[in-house]
């Protein structure tokens, strides 16, 4: 079955460096791969799609590659903001109608 | 204009008993899921309907009843409830014609089962 593994539980940056974060599976390659964003006591929120034929997304700081050799995706926040704290989730499409999430990435921006 | 909104927010309760917690969306979404997210902040599907059609039950307790009156409602009922059972519930609904099932989640149940 399909397991996903995020880069450490928990990454401390400075404010206005670029934070980034790591999602890498085991399984077979996803058609699309998706991030999300999680403040506590809140639902995440979704961030990014990327498709398993695109290389890069880019949406303003944020932007996202995927390489299925490598079985990976990285999520990369530039100029970093204190407001960017938050824990961030990578989701896998497993088929029809079904996410597949990893256990999150807690990012704090230290100001 | 909440998008997808549940109730109650917070639901603190004795082993043994039952509950349930409801689940709204105003999206016009097709599809809606539950989700249990974890004391480790696991965050797993529980449940998947389409049209007021259950597609996806992963596995999970049958005490665990989703029903969907209608296309905008998905409810959760819980029998007996367990210690375990203690954790934030999600729902969520998605479009997946247009959106590769991009989730918009509610804003959690936190359930405590003493």
């Amino acid at each position: 079955s399909q397991k996903i593994e995020q880069n450490s539980e928990a990454l401390n940056i400075q404010e206005g460096k670029t934070a980034t974060l790591t999602c890498n599976y085991t399984n077979y390659s996803p058609a699309y791969l998706q991030w999300y964003r999680q403040d506590p006591g809140r639902g995440p929120v979704f961030l990014l799609l990327i498709r398993e034929n695109e290389k890069e997304k880019r949406k303003e700081r944020l932007k996202v590659t995927f390489d299925t050799t490598l079985k990976q995706s990285l999520f990369h926040i530039t100029a970093s903001q204190p407001a960017d704290s938050a824990t961030y989730l990578c989701a896998l499409e497993t088929g029809a109608n079904n996410l597949f999430f990893g256990t999150g990435t807690r990012l704090t921006v230290i100001p | 204009d909440t998008a997808v909104s549940q109730t109650p927010k917070y639901l603190v309760t004795q082993m043994g008993n039952d509950k349930s917690i409801k689940c709204e969306q105003n999206l016009g979404h097709d599809t809606m899921y539950w989700y249990k997210q974890d004391s480790k902040k696991f965050l797993k599907i529980m449940f998947s309907y389409n049209n007021k059609e259950l597609i996806i039950n992963e596995t999970v307790p049958n005490r665990f009843s989703p029903k969907s009156p209608d296309k905008a409602h998905l409810n959760l009922h819980i029998n007996s409830l367990e210690l375990g059972d203690s954790a934030v519930y999600f729902c969520a609904s998605s479009h997946p014609r247009d959106s590769l099932d991009t989730q918009y989640f509610g804003p959690g149940t936190r359930l405590t089962v003493l």
